[in-house]
């Protein structure tokens, strides 16, 4: 069975430093990567996508993601953070076949302090 | 509504008790899923519509558990009989189309509390 692992649990980090969230998923296919937001008291959002092509993804709010097929991994990077990306995060992967239910890691909770 | 829209946003139910949990998709969506995230963990999938044919039930942990989404749109998560385990967030997606690069979009979630 497909999983997502995410190394980081919880992250504190201060405003401009740089960040970087692992994600590793586990199945050999043509896979979907996602990541995901969810700021206090909000409805996860989706933060960026790889589905193909260019291996380096950019989303909203000035994240990114590295797709590297060969580590299975898809890391989450912001070149400097704010206090308004305190938040949790999670990655998360299409399983394929007909359903394209969403596997999800159990997600990293960022802090950021002013 | 502009997003996927969930009631109640919270439930408070005695064990034993019936539990309905409503999700009202993004219109025109054709694909809808429900997921559970219990307390630290990520979400995790329970079941998936195409319209209103449920084609996947796979992650239902029970048969106290029932999804159904009759007109194709609004769908209910039903639990009978709830138990302590059941206490969870449980949210709703949609999607547009049944393709695997569409984005789901989430509900606020309902969360599910059994005393």
């Amino acid at each position: 069975a497909q999983s997502v692992s995410q190394h980081n649990h919880h992250v504190i980090l201060s405003e401009a430093a740089s960040l970087e969230l692992g994600c590793n998923y586990s199945y050999g296919g043509t896979v979907n990567l996602f990541w995901y937001v969810q700021y206090p008291g909000q409805h996860l959002q989706l933060l960026l996508k790889y589905f193909s092509g260019d291996p380096l993804v950019k989303g909203i709010k000035g994240f990114e993601a590295e797709f590297i097929k060969s580590k299975f991994s898809f890391n989450l990077r912001k070149p400097s953070v704010q206090w308004s990306d305190t938040a949790e995060y999670f990655c998360a992967v299409t399983s394929g076949g007909a359903t394209n239910k969403l596997i999800f890691g159990t997600g990293t909770l960022l802090a950021v302090q002013p | 509504g502009a997003g996927v829209s969930q009631s109640p946003r919270y439930k408070v139910a005695k064990r034993g008790q019936d539990v309905a949990l409503r999700c009202d998709p993004i219109s025109g969506h054709v694909s809808l899923f429900w997921y559970q995230q219990a307390l630290g963990q990520g979400p995790e999938f329970l079941t998936y519509f195409q319209n209103e044919a449920q084609l996947d039930k796979s992650g239902l942990p029970s048969d106290r558990f029932f999804a159904e989404r009759p007109e194709g749109s609004v769908s209910t998560l039903k639990i009978q009989r709830t138990q302590q385990e059941d206490s969870a967030v449980y949210l709703c997606a949609s999607s547009f189309g049944q393709i695997s690069n569409q984005p789901q979009h989430f509900g606020d979630g309902t969360r599910l509390s059994i005393l």
